[in-house]
């Protein structure tokens, strides 16, 4: 069981190029999500899913697109990437636990867009 | 829109104290509050959550309360050791999906041996 997978760990763009970042969970949770993490601005939203062929927008969602191919895998791509995109980005998932519906985070991909 | 405030952004304490971690949320219709956990490089690990109709949760040398009509929850840490240094981030569910999570933006907590 390895809860939640992201790749790549790191990334170096050049602005204007695209990438996609990849995460899988094997917990069978409905939910997944996509964060970003800046110093001073703690974590927000980026875009969610509440389930298999379904996505939100979240706080942040311009210069990205996400897919949510099946109920295990929920991609993250930046189009055309900009020095602003330079970040650490999470993805989580969430299920039922005997306190209430808890989010698993993965390790994150540092993101450097120069 | 809910804002969740963590106080303080930072704390150095030598080793075997008790401590308090302190997180406030300006709107109290909540679902539930929760406390993650985030080493160095490393993703967040749930610590604890409470629903919000519970007052406090433990887990080991942790307990975790809530106050929904102040705002506020408070994470203590009995015995703190080396090994409890990491940034400590409060989040509050407000429901509605999407946008329901706001996180605060952490207490990093160094223990001094």
């Amino acid at each position: 069981n390895a809860g939640v997978t992201q790749t790549p760990k790191f990334q170096v763009l050049k602005t204007g190029q695209s990438m996609t970042l990849q995460c899988a969970q094997d917990m069978n949770h409905n939910s997944m999500y996509w964060y970003r993490q800046d110093p001073g601005m703690g974590l927000r939203l980026i875009y969610y899913s509440a389930s298999e062929g379904t996505t939100d927008k979240g706080e942040v969602p311009n210069g990205y697109n996400v897919s949510r191919l099946n109920k295990r895998e929920f991609s993250l791509r930046l189009e055309s990437a900009a020095p602003s995109q330079t970040s650490v980005y999470f993805c989580a998932s969430s299920g039922v636990t005997s306190g209430g519906e808890t989010q698993y985070f993965g390790p994150g991909t540092r993101l450097l867009v120069l | 829109k809910q804002e969740v405030t963590q106080i303080p952004a930072a704390l150095s304490v030598p080793e075997g104290e008790n401590l308090v971690l302190n997180c406030s949320f300006t709107d109290s219709a909540i679902y539930n509050l929760q406390w993650f956990r985030q080493d160095p490089g490393k993703g967040l690990t749930s610590l604890l959550l409470i629903q919000s109709s519970q007052r406090e949760q433990t887990s080991g040398r942790l307990n975790a309360s809530l106050d929904k009509s102040s705002g506020r929850s408070t994470l203590y840490i009995a015995a703190s050791q080396p090994g409890d240094s990491a940034t400590y981030l409060c989040a509050a569910y407000s429901g509605g999906g999407a946008d329901g999570l706001t996180f605060g933006k952490g207490t990093h907590l160094i223990i001094q041996p």
